[in-house]
């Protein structure tokens, strides 16, 4: 079973602009869930999709957002890019049923 | 953000001996807890979870203790090996909220 995929895998912005980061989860998982990775501020949890319908979200601007597509596929978008913005981006998905999430390699973001 | 645990500490062990690696939560609401392993340029790959009905839990060449009334968790690693180096997670979660709140990570360094 292929794992999760994400693209792009680099990406680098300046700022101001926006970006759209993808993520494909695993067949058949329905949960898919963002993650922003920083030196300084470690693994924070960005919003969760489930159905095509946020669950959660996590204490970031509203420049934050995210959508969920009815195959689960997923995508984040950041607008204004900051500086502060510059992360590896991780996606995650898991079964409904199941708390294990498996997480796909990144999007490494870099805003200049 | 919300996080969980130590500031990053970093740990480096002789190949063939055991590692302790410790996490410390903060909300004893908490009712599930997962370690996650990360090598360079992956993103974190699942290793073990417990509930918090259980104070032990064994997996293979991995064993993961949890004492929730100090709020500890710790992860032991039988027999080191170079393949173990890393950047070692815990986590928490609520169940009934469904947010994953990592803590700061501990680095393992394996000296062969």
């Amino acid at each position: 079973k292929a794992g999760v995929t994400q693209t792009p895998r680099y990406l680098i912005k300046t700022r101001g602009q926006q970006v759209t980061l993808s993520c494909s989860p695993i067949s058949g998982h329905r949960s898919v869930s963002w993650y922003q990775q920083t030196p300084g501020q470690g693994l924070q949890f960005l919003f969760e999709y489930f159905s095509e319908t946020q669950r959660n979200k996590g204490n970031f601007p509203g420049r934050f957002s995210g959508r969920q597509f009815s195959n689960s596929r997923s995508e984040m978008n950041v607008s204004t890019l900051e500086l502060g913005d510059s992360a590896l981006y991780l996606c995650a998905s898991s079964l409904w049923t199941r708390n294990e999430q498996y997480f796909g390699p990144g999007t490494r973001l870099t805003v200049t | 953000g919300e996080s969980v645990g130590l500031h990053l500490p970093t740990l480096s062990v002789q190949e063939g001996d055991n590692s302790i690696i410790n996490c410390a939560y903060s909300n004893s609401a908490s009712d599930y807890f997962i370690w996650y392993k990360q090598e360079s340029g992956k993103g974190p790959q699942f290793i073990i979870d417990i509930r918090s009905n259980m104070d032990k839990r064994q997996g293979q060449r991995v064993t993961v203790l949890l004492n929730k009334t100090v709020k500890h968790l710790s992860l032991q690693i039988a027999a080191t090996q170079p393949g173990d180096s890393a950047v070692y997670f815990c986590a928490e979660k609520v169940t009934s909220y469904d947010k994953v709140i990592f803590g700061p990570g501990t680095s393992l360094s394996v000296i062969p």
